[in-house]
């Protein structure tokens, strides 16, 4: 009965691969949010969707695709992978767009070798 | 962080003692400022926040105090204890509160 989660936790694979990762809440809220953990442990936001749509895009490379079926899910594909994109990705969700409390998924550690 | 400055980046306390973390932020539009607690490979989790209408919010050990006009608010843990060792994030809204931004986090150590 996890609230917000996140598949998979670890993912290793090669330059220039295309991945995916996914993401669910059950918490019955509106907004679902990914953010970046870098090395340094900085966390930046990548995208937010409120009721499947998007709302905020951060200058994110287009290599990097969200994706909403519904508002419970919000999938991240990346094309192309390249070294920097490695880091821990944090799915997240609040109850609606400025209703700020985030409840974060476990994150997904991706390694680009 | 983008807007948010969060200061210091390390923190090592004596058990029992207090700790204090200290952020600074740019929009005066910003009403809403959360901290955040990352345990060593764990998910960030919410331990207390602060709304531009209150000026102090206390929840056992750890208080918040917000300077609207200063634009800056600080975290505050007494009594430290070895497993309040984490990173701690304070952040701010922006864009009108559809946009949380994070400060760049502070390593704190607790040592027994």
């Amino acid at each position: 009965d996890t609230a917000v989660s996140q598949t998979p936790k670890y993912l290793v694979t090669q330059m220039g691969n295309d991945k995916s990762i996914k993401c669910e809440q059950n918490l019955g809220h509106d907004t679902m949010y990914w953010y970046k953990q870098d090395s340094k442990k900085f966390l930046k936001i990548m995208f937010s969707y409120n009721n499947k749509e998007l709302i905020i895009n951060e200058t994110v490379p287009n290599r990097f695709s969200p994706k909403s079926p519904d508002k419970a899910h919000l999938n991240l594909h990346i094309n192309s992978l390249e070294l920097g994109d490695s880091a821990v990705y944090f799915c997240a969700s609040s109850p609606s767009l400025r209703r700020e409390k985030l409840f974060f998924g476990s994150g997904t550690q991706l390694s680009v070798l | 962080g983008e807007n948010v400055e969060q200061h210091p980046s390390t923190l090592s306390v004596q058990e029992g003692d207090s700790a204090v973390i200290k952020c600074t932020y740019s929009d005066s539009a910003s009403n809403y400022f959360p901290w955040y607690k990352q345990e060593l490979g764990k998910r960030p989790q919410l331990i207390i926040d602060i709304r531009s209408n209150v000026g102090e919010k206390k929840d056992q050990r750890i208080a918040v105090t917000l300077n609207k006009t200063a634009k800056h608010f600080s975290l505050h843990i007494t009594e430290t204890q070895p497993e309040d060792s984490a990173v701690y994030f304070c952040a701010a809204t922006l864009e009108y509160g559809n946009k949380l931004v994070f400060g760049a986090g502070t390593i704190l150590r607790v040592k027994s």
